[in-house]
Order: structure tokens, then C-alpha cells, then sequence
């Protein structure tokens, strides 16, 4: 099973700042995925990140706001720009699992931000 | 978009099977039913998937309908560890995205 690590796992920013966040694969994997996950609600997938390709955006995520990176099989970036208070949540990871081909999806531990 | 209702809440007393019903009436022929678990503060965790037949892992059983249209996920015997929000997932097998629905939160009763 993939693991994969997230930092950082949590953060306290200020209005108007933007944060980066980094997801660190231990395998080679094609997709990427990044999710939000409010207070007390479910996952909602923001965009889909493959290598060498533009991330596609779900309904209601624009690249300017949330703009991803994909420099390699094992890497992403997901920045939160312009943050307000309604940006607080967990911003989680996640990969498909490729070696047994199963389709299960593997998540890192999220990280928690919190803006003022 | 999610594609499946699920309880919001349900309680089950420690050593007791819990069962957690999915409907997904509007599943296509190539998708797949997963089951994913999420305990507080932690990343989901996958717990098993099917087709149209049932299957059983170390963790839970999967019981699908024979018309697919809805699904049952059976913990044998619950444990106060197995308190998480229990998510239902219908997707095509590989290379698509997954969409979470509100799941059902079950809380094992000592």
C-alpha cells in the first residue's frame, strides 16, 4: 500500500495570505487527488492531479485559488491563495493504489488549516 | 457527484454485528461499491469493494443486491475502535474519481 505524507500537518494563517501544501508519495502513482474536508462535513474533491498534465478542477475550485502542481510521479502541491476564514478546513491527499490494482484509494493524514 | 444515500447515524453495542446500508439505485453496469471508513481526525481508510458479489475481508463483509441497487456492509463483531463515519462509494473500477457522500456515522455503544 502506498504511504503518503503531507505537510505540514497543520497551520494558523492570516487573512489574505496563501499556503502550500506539499504530498509526498513513496511509490510512482498517475493520479492524484486532493480533497476539503470542512468542520463536521465530507469530503469534497477539488481537482484531480495528473504528471505532466494541467490538474482538471471539480465544480466550484478555480486553478487561481487553488492552483496544483505535479512536477513528478511522487510529488504534488496544492496552494490555498488569498485565504479567508472560510478556507479553514482539512486539505487531504490521496492516490490510487497501483500495484495490486485493486482501484482503492490511499490518503495521507491531512493537514489542518485554520485562517484568522 | 455522490450517487449514494446512506443513514446519518446509527449505534450498535460493542461485540454485536453493525450493518450499514447503502442505496446507490442509479449505479451503472461497470461501477464498483467501496467502503471507506474515516475515525476522527484521520485520513479515510479503505475497507473492502465489489462488483455484484459479495465479498469478505479481515475487516468487514460487503452483501450487494442482486439488482445492485444497494448495498450492505456487515462489521461481524463492532469494537469501541470501529466508532467512525462509514462512507459508501459507487465508481468505475480504475481512473476515476471518487465522490464522497455524507456517510453514516456509527457509534459503538460499550
Amino acid at each position: 500500500s502506498a504511504v503518503i505524507s503531507q505537510k505540514p500537518s497543520r497551520d494558523i494563517c492570516q487573512r489574505g495570505t496563501s499556503l502550500t501544501i506539499q504530498c509526498q508519495v513513496d511509490s510512482q502513482v498517475t493520479m492524484m487527488f486532493w480533497y476539503r474536508q470542512q468542520p463536521g462535513q465530507s469530503l469534497t474533491l477539488i481537482a484531480t492531479a495528473n504528471q505532466g498534465s494541467e490538474a482538471t478542477y471539480e465544480s466550484g475550485f478555480v486553478i487561481d485559488k487553488f492552483p496544483i502542481s505535479r512536477p513528478n510521479l511522487t510529488f504534488s502541491t496544492l496552494t490555498v491563495s488569498n485565504m479567508s476564514p472560510e478556507d479553514s478546513s482539512i486539505y487531504l491527499c490521496s492516490v490510487e493504489e497501483q500495484s495490486t490494482g485493486s482501484g482503492e484509494l490511499f490518503f495521507g493524514e491531512g493537514s489542518r488549516l485554520t485562517v484568522l | 457527484d455522490a450517487k449514494t444515500t446512506q443513514p446519518p447515524s446509527m449505534d450498535c453495542a460493542e461485540g454485536r454485528a453493525a450493518n450499514l446500508p447503502c442505496n446507490h439505485s442509479t449505479i451503472s453496469g461497470n461501477e464498483y461499491v467501496y467502503w471507506y471508513r474515516q475515525i476522527h481526525s484521520q485520513g479515510p481508510q479503505y475497507i473492502i469493494h465489489g462488483l455484484k458479489n459479495n465479498e469478505t475481508n479481515e475487516m468487514a463483509s460487503l452483501i450487494i443486491t442482486e439488482d445492485r441497487k444497494s448495498s450492505t456492509l456487515i462489521l461481524p463483531h463492532a469494537t469501541l475502535r470501529d466508532t467512525a463515519v462509514y462512507y459508501c462509494i459507487v465508481r468505475p473500477y480504475t481512473g476515476n474519481q471518487f465522490y464522497f457522500g455524507t456517510g453514516t456515522s456509527l457509534t459503538v455503544i460499550p
